[in-house]
């Protein structure tokens, strides 16, 4: 199970804001949310993650309600690059070594010119 | 780093043949994923380990399916015999079990089972 509930499919025109929201309900206080995005066929990309704060790095903005039930990732000048299918993850690391990593449907970005 | 590196690329081989797939992860990373992604399932978990040990196999379709990490610097997957429902684009992945940072995931190996 992958936790997370996220659109099939988004389009955004290019330049402007996308905004990808992503559920996930069921979260505990000691899993971090993650996000990736998956170009063509390539592998799998870390975009950005975090707890319970915003935060913001070069590539996008991750903003986590205050519940942290729900979460928007947020691409600000969206480029045709950007096409992609985006995954949002619920990850948790335990001191016994597990780790599961484990993807969704995720999100059809389409960036239009 | 060159980062996680797979081969080979590309894999065409006939029904019932054996087939290995290679990972090399970054070096210093302790977790190493392996995935199959086909059109149908999307992106599956297949088995990961944390210190060359195996953790969690149950993505594993069924016995034809075998993964090793003899070393910290490599592991295979092997599926034996193959078969075309095997077709798919499989990945390996790897990360370090720091403060939760992220997993690197290789260019992937595209099997073909005619």
């Amino acid at each position: 199970d992958a936790k997370t509930t996220q659109p099939t499919s988004m389009d955004c025109a290019e330049g402007r804001a996308a905004n990808l929201p992503c559920n996930h309900s069921t979260i505990s206080g000691n899993e971090y949310v993650y996000w990736y995005r998956q170009i063509h066929s390539q592998g799998p990309q870390y975009i950005i993650h975090g707890l319970k704060n915003n935060e913001t790095n070069e590539m996008a903005s991750l903003i986590i309600t205050e519940d942290r039930k729900s979460s928007t990732l947020i691409l600000p000048h969206a480029t045709l690059r950007d096409t992609a299918v985006y995954y949002c993850i619920v990850v948790y690391v335990s001191g016994a070594g597990s780790y599961q990593l484990t993807f969704g449907k995720g999100t059809k970005l389409s960036v239009i010119p | 780093d060159a980062g996680v590196i797979q081969s080979p690329r590309h894999e065409v081989t006939e029904m019932g043949q054996e087939v290995t797939l290679r990972c090399k992860p970054i070096s210093g990373h302790d977790y190493l994923f392996w995935y199959r992604q086909t059109m149908m399932r999307g992106l599956e978990l297949l088995i990961y380990f944390n210190n060359n040990v195996p953790i969690d196999d149950s993505g594993m379709p069924e016995d034809r399916f075998s993964a090793k990490m003899p070393n910290a610097s490599f592991s295979t997957l092997k599926i034996q015999p193959s078969e075309p429902r095997d077709s798919a684009v499989y990945f390996c992945a790897s990360s370090w079990r720091g403060k939760n940072t992220e997993a690197f995931f290789g260019q992937g190996t595209r099997l073909t089972v005619v």
